[in-house]
């Protein structure tokens, strides 16, 4: 089954830092884009950033360019987002989805941010 | 920087047809995505590249480009539809992925 997981959200204060993981199972992870979507609550979906398949290439919206940093390791089938410097408007599911069609979604992993 | 433009709320009748539309300048030279979310489910896709519908969505889903508008058409609207639904693109680059606002599918 082609499923991915996301794990890593909690809370934490403003200026803090987490790592959010997503691990890909049923598919061959190399050979994908992937995105991470995040949706605050009661709100719309906002991309977030996305990462080529050998994690040459990376792309971010401008809100969390200098503070999120997205990577990847195909050894270990996982997709990371690297988040410092949070502001309470980070406060989000975040989502990670097999680009470029996001055809395939995790359940989200919720991050508050929060003092 | 670039933004794609739904109506807030679409409302219908069961049976009926609903359109929902997504303006955004980079659609003639981009392809769209079209997402059903669900209250406290993930997003699922129901029509990429414009036109295409992925396995195991029912035909009434279907999509249409025309110039710098995209449009999510459901044929016989059915109360299991009802939820909110995005369209997705990327800039005139296709660099950056974006979304639409959202539309609410309310069925009467």
């Amino acid at each position: 089954e082609v499923q991915l997981v996301e794990s890593g959200g909690g809370l934490d204060q403003p200026g803090g830092s987490l790592r959010l993981s997503c691990a890909a199972s049923g598919f061959t992870f190399s050979t994908y884009w992937m995105s991470w979507v995040r949706q605050a609550p009661g709100k719309g979906l906002e991309w977030v950033a996305n990462i080529k398949q050998d994690g040459s290439e990376k792309d971010y919206v401008d809100s969390v360019k200098g503070r999120f940093t997205i990577s990847r390791d195909n050894a270990k089938n996982s997709l990371y987002l690297q988040m410092n410097s949070l502001r309470v408007e980070d406060t989000a599911v975040y989502y990670c989805a097999r680009d470029h069609s996001m055809d395939v979604w995790g359940k989200g992993t919720t991050v508050t941010v929060s003092s | 920087s670039y933004e794609l433009t739904q109506p807030p709320s679409v409302s219908v009748s069961p049976g009926q047809t609903a359109r929902i539309t997504c303006s955004g300048d980079a659609l003639p030279n981009q392809y769209a995505y079209w997402y059903q979310q669900k209250p406290g489910q993930a997003p699922v896709l129901v029509i990429y590249k414009d036109s295409e519908r992925p396995s195991g969505i029912p035909e009434r889903f279907s999509g249409s480009s025309s110039g710098t508008t995209v449009t999510l058409t459901i044929s016989g609207v059915q109360a299991e539809d009802e939820a909110d639904y995005y369209c997705q693109s990327a800039d005139s680059s296709g660099t950056y992925r974006v979304f639409g606002g959202g539309t609410k599918l309310t069925v009467l």
